[in-house]
């Protein structure tokens, strides 16, 4: 039962160019969402979150909506660099219920932007 | 210290051995999680600590896995009579406080392989 789906596992994208990273939920609890980053060899670090309450929020070339009523999210980066080459992972928690943070992920989305 | 760390970073044991994983969260961190990785998947709840307490056991897959934290520090976490099965990547990852909003910080991993 994969509750936090990302479809693509590959995004290849132009420097410059916008990247669009979709992920999808099925658990109508979730209330709070997280992409986080992955290099090689590293754990994954914490890029942007949104909660349930707002459909955008914004942190420098970072953005993410949040449609609740279609269940999906999506990560825009724009202008997209060759450094924000990594894996990205999507995911959810039920801040309101369990409230101590366990977080559902994605399978994750390889992104590489191309010089 | 300056990151999460975990140790070993690799670990190679035969089938039916016992294998024991260390984590080290940021100093000060009060919860701590444990989250398995299978290859092209994302990290997959296990457990988690606020100090030493452990609330939340419902992501150990069986009996044969056991985490403490016995000084709301180190943990580690335990499999016994490994299987081929439990190969896979062991995050440990850490949060200044318990909740959804509290970012997590991720170790590297420790890469478990069972012949």
């Amino acid at each position: 039962d994969q509750q936090v789906k990302q479809n693509s596992p590959s995004l290849s994208v132009q420097e410059g160019r916008i990247s669009i990273l979709n992920c999808d939920y099925t658990n109508s609890m979730f209330d709070y969402f997280l992409w986080y980053k992955k290099y090689p060899a590293e754990g994954p670090t914490f890029l942007i979150s949104i909660s349930s309450i707002k459909d955008k929020n914004e942190d420098g070339r970072f953005t993410v909506f949040l449609n609740k009523s279609a269940k999906h999210l999506s990560l825009h980066i724009v202008p997209s660099q060759p450094g924000d080459s990594a894996v990205y992972f999507c995911a959810a928690s039920d801040a309101g219920g369990t409230s101590y943070g366990k977080l559902t992920f994605g399978q994750g989305t390889i992104l590489t932007v191309h010089p | 210290g300056a990151g999460v760390s975990q140790s070993p970073r690799y670990k190679v044991t035969k089938r039916g051995q016992d294998v024991t994983l260390r984590c080290d969260p940021i100093s000060s961190h009060a919860t701590l999680y444990w989250y398995q990785q299978a290859l092209g998947q994302g990290p997959e709840f296990l457990t988690y600590f606020n100090y030493e307490a452990q609330p939340d056991k419902s992501g150990l897959p069986s009996d044969r896995f056991s985490a403490e934290r016995p000084e709301g520090s180190i943990s580690t976490l335990t499999i016994q009579r490994t299987e081929q099965r439990d190969s896979a990547m062991y995050r440990c990852a850490s949060s200044l406080m318990r909740g959804s909003c509290e970012t997590q910080y991720f170790g590297p991993g420790t890469r478990l392989l069972v012949l």
